[in-house]
């Protein structure tokens, strides 16, 4: 078993939907999570970084931390054209990094 | 800020040359440096973990002879593939870490050996 689920996808939605994007994960000793976007022939780009349990938001990004169900969201509102990308889970722990393999969303305008 | 480079962008050899692809933080020291590669609609695949000043260190299955990495200050961190042949070609990316938790990524650089 992969220390890191992601929802593999893909994901299309319309233009202007919520968009929810999740991973669970094993490793309880994870105490960072992040997400990134990866646009195509591009390296990934940090989105969010939160240490504990909640929410953050930012903008139309909302990502999510539930350490008790091991389990993180990120949530995009009002979704643009601009928002197709995969976009990447990660959790870290002393130094190293562990990612999800990726959800393709492409927003249709 | 956080803007990590990578040189070259593109890179087409021939097989059994070395390549020598170089990552750098422009607006911030890395602690840390990290190299993954990525096949095509695959995830990220670490490769190897560098300290300033200090050996790398190789994930299982990765060749430290083929694939060299040095990480000459807190800035440059360089990965050399060594007598390439067309299933190394790949894209390959860096990452800095200030904090050795958030990274942030180069743009990556394609490899086509032919």
């Amino acid at each position: 078993q992969k220390e890191v689920e992601q929802d593999p996808g893909p994901l299309s939605v319309p233009e202007g939907a919520i968009v929810s994007l999740n991973c669970t994960y094993s490793n309880s000793a994870f105490q960072y999570f992040m997400w990134y976007r990866q646009y195509s022939r591009k390296g990934p780009e940090l989105l969010m970084y939160t240490y504990s349990s909640g929410n953050k938001e930012d903008g139309r990004f909302t990502a999510q931390v539930d350490k008790s169900s091991k389990y993180i969201s990120l949530f995009i509102r009002d979704s643009q054209p601009s928002d197709s990308a995969t976009y990447l889970c990660a959790m870290a722990y002393a130094g190293k990094s562990t990612f999800g393999d990726g959800t393709t969303l492409t927003v249709k305008p | 800020g956080a803007v990590v480079s990578q040189h070259p962008s593109w890179v087409i050899c021939k097989s059994g040359t070395s390549v020598k692809i170089e990552c750098r933080s422009l607006d911030f020291q890395a602690t840390t440096m990290f190299w993954y590669r990525q096949f095509p609609k695959q995830s990220l695949m670490l490769m190897a973990t560098s300290n300033e000043g200090s050996k790398a260190t190789y994930e299982q299955g990765v060749e430290k002879d083929k694939f060299l990495i040095n990480h000459a200050s807190l800035t440059l961190s360089t990965l050399t593939v060594t007598s390439a042949h067309p299933e190394d070609s790949s894209f390959y990316i860096c990452s800095a870490s200030p904090t050795s938790t958030e990274q942030f990524f180069g743009p990556g650089t394609r490899l086509t050996v032919l």
